[in-house]
C-alpha cells in the first residue's frame, strides 16, 4: 500500500550493529505499530503508539526501540543486531475507532549476519 | 501453545474448487476476527472481518466465527490462480487500551491455486 511506505525495503547487516528502519504514512491514521514476521509464527507485535506521546512495548520489545517523530512517522531501532532478528518487518496504520482495519507497509527484509 | 493455530500449508487446489482455511484459538476474550491475505513479497492487506459469532459473506468469501468451539473458518470459492497466497487469521480482544488493540495473528497457510 502506497500510502505506508518503509525504508529501506532490504538490508543486510553485520552482528553488533545499529540499525534504523523507518516507516511513514499518509494515511493521517493515529495508530502505527511495528511488527515482525517469521515462517510459522505469524505477526508478532513489537511496539505500538497511539500518537506522538503514546508508545507502548508489545510482546516482542527485548532488543529494539522506537521513536515517533511525528504522527506520519514512527521508527524502530535495533541497538545492537544479532542474527535472531532476521526477519520480516512490518510497519502498520490504524485510525482509532477502525476496529477491524490495520493497513500494513511493504515490509523490510533484514538480515542479521 | 500458540494462541492462535493455523496449519501452515501449503494447500494446493485446482482451480474452480472451493478453498477451506481455518484457526483455532485459546484466549475466550477475542471478539473481533479477521483474515488478512499476504501475497509474496507485500504486507497482509485485510480480507474480511466478523465480530463475534456467525457467518459473513463477501461476494465468493465467506467467513465463519464458533465462539463456542474457538473455531474460525473462510471458504473461497470458485478458486482462482489470483487468489494464491498467504491467509493469515488474526483476533482481538477490542478497544481496550492496555491490548493496544493488539491483532494476535495465526502462522498463515499458504494457498496455492493450480491453473
Amino acid at each position: 500500500d502506497a500510502d505506508v511506505t518503509q525504508t529501506p525495503r532490504n538490508r543486510i547487516t553485520k552482528t553488533g550493529k545499529r540499525i534504523m528502519l523507518e516507516c511513514s504514512q499518509t494515511k493521517g491514521h493515529d495508530r502505527m505499530y511495528w511488527y515482525r514476521q517469521d515462517p510459522g509464527l505469524g505477526l508478532r507485535l513489537i511496539y505500538y503508539s497511539f500518537d506522538v506521546k503514546d508508545i507502548n512495548k508489545g510482546e516482542i520489545s527485548d532488543g529494539y526501540s522506537v521513536s515517533r517523530q511525528a504522527q506520519a512517522k514512527f521508527s524502530l531501532s535495533l541497538e545492537s543486531a544479532i542474527p535472531n532478528q532476521t526477519a520480516l518487518y512490518f510497519c502498520a496504520t490504524q485510525l482509532s475507532g477502525d476496529q477491524e482495519t490495520q493497513y500494513f507497509g511493504p515490509g523490510t527484509r533484514l538480515l542479521v549476519l | 501453545q500458540k494462541e492462535v493455530e493455523q496449519d501452515p500449508g501449503p494447500l494446493s487446489v485446482p482451480e474452480g474448487a472451493i478453498v477451506s482455511l481455518n484457526c483455532t484459538y485459546s484466549n475466550s476474550a477475542f471478539q473481533y476476527f479477521m483474515w488478512y491475505r499476504q501475497y509474496s513479497r507485500k504486507g497482509p492487506e485485510l480480507l474480511m472481518y466478523t465480530y463475534s459469532s456467525g457467518n459473513k459473506e463477501d461476494g465468493r468469501f465467506t467467513a465463519q466465527v464458533d465462539k463456542s468451539s474457538k473455531y474460525i473458518s473462510l471458504f473461497i470459492r470458485d478458486s482462482q490462480p489470483s487468489d494464491s497466497a498467504t491467509y493469515l487469521c488474526a483476533m482481538s480482544g477490542g478497544m481496550i487500551k492496555a491490548a493496544g488493540n493488539k491483532l494476535t495473528f495465526g502462522g498463515g497457510t499458504r494457498v496455492l491455486v493450480k491453473p
